[in-house]
């Protein structure tokens, strides 16, 4: 099947910096990728959709400035957590549905500690 | 507004014993019911999916049910073994649209006892 990478797998941070995610489609092109966040024992919260060549659409409380979100080739989207603070320590997620929008693939997520 | 409904939040099976997870969706329009499987520290994967137009899909020791009519899906694993311990996510989202947004449930923890 359809292989999405996530890197890195895990970040530690100083609070106040910032860290960028990076999440590739590696075997198809994705003109959408979204971003979604998850605590611990929780379900995924959709954060962003990403869409390439154009500007991310975020859901209702996130934080645009914060966290943003590039998509600039059909196989790479970042997400940048801009001046991070301990709150925003999470698990990230990114997926990649395929071209026909058939089937949603997952990276493997990235733990986000901010110190 | 929860889109898709899930229980129980946590389950306890013996090795060997039916793992059972329920779902419910209001949005008529969903048309794709995937079933994810999520180990600590991992990102989900696809266990199994299914579309409106069958009631059942079988895939292994793993089974969705599907009642459009109650707008219900379930997960069975059969003969459930301590691999299976997991998280698992229900999910559902509208194949037509261009975004193929999925929309999941709250999750259940799988826990299968030696």
């Amino acid at each position: 099947g359809a292989v999405v990478s996530q890197h890195p797998s895990w970040v530690i941070c100083k609070s106040g910096t910032s860290v960028k995610i990076e999440c590739r489609s590696l075997d198809f092109q994705a003109t959408t990728m979204f971003w979604y966040r998850q605590f611990p024992k929780q379900s995924l919260m959709l954060m962003a959709t990403s869409n390439e060549g154009s500007k991310a659409t975020y859901e209702q409380g996130v934080e645009k400035d914060k966290f943003l979100i590039n998509h600039a080739s059909l196989t790479l989207s970042t997400l940048t957590v801009t001046s991070a603070h301990p709150e925003d320590s999470s698990f990230y997620i990114c997926s990649a549905p395929d071209r026909s929008f058939a089937e949603a693939f997952f990276g493997q997520g990235t733990r986000l500690t901010v110190v | 507004q929860q889109q898709v409904k899930q229980s129980p939040q946590s389950l306890i099976v013996q090795k060997g014993g039916i793992s059972i997870i329920n779902c419910a969706y209001e949005n008529t329009a969903f048309d794709y019911f995937p079933w994810y499987q999520q180990f600590p520290g991992k990102g989900p994967a696809l266990l199994i999916a299914i579309r409106p137009d069958v009631s059942e899909k079988k895939e292994g020791r793993f089974t969705i049910s599907f009642n459009k009519s109650a707008k219900q899906f379930s997960l069975h694993i059969m003969d459930s073994q301590p691999g299976d311990s997991a998280t698992y996510f229900c999910a559902a989202s509208i194949r037509g649209s261009t975004l193929g947004r999925l929309y999941f449930g709250r999750g259940t923890q799988l826990t299968v006892w030696p």
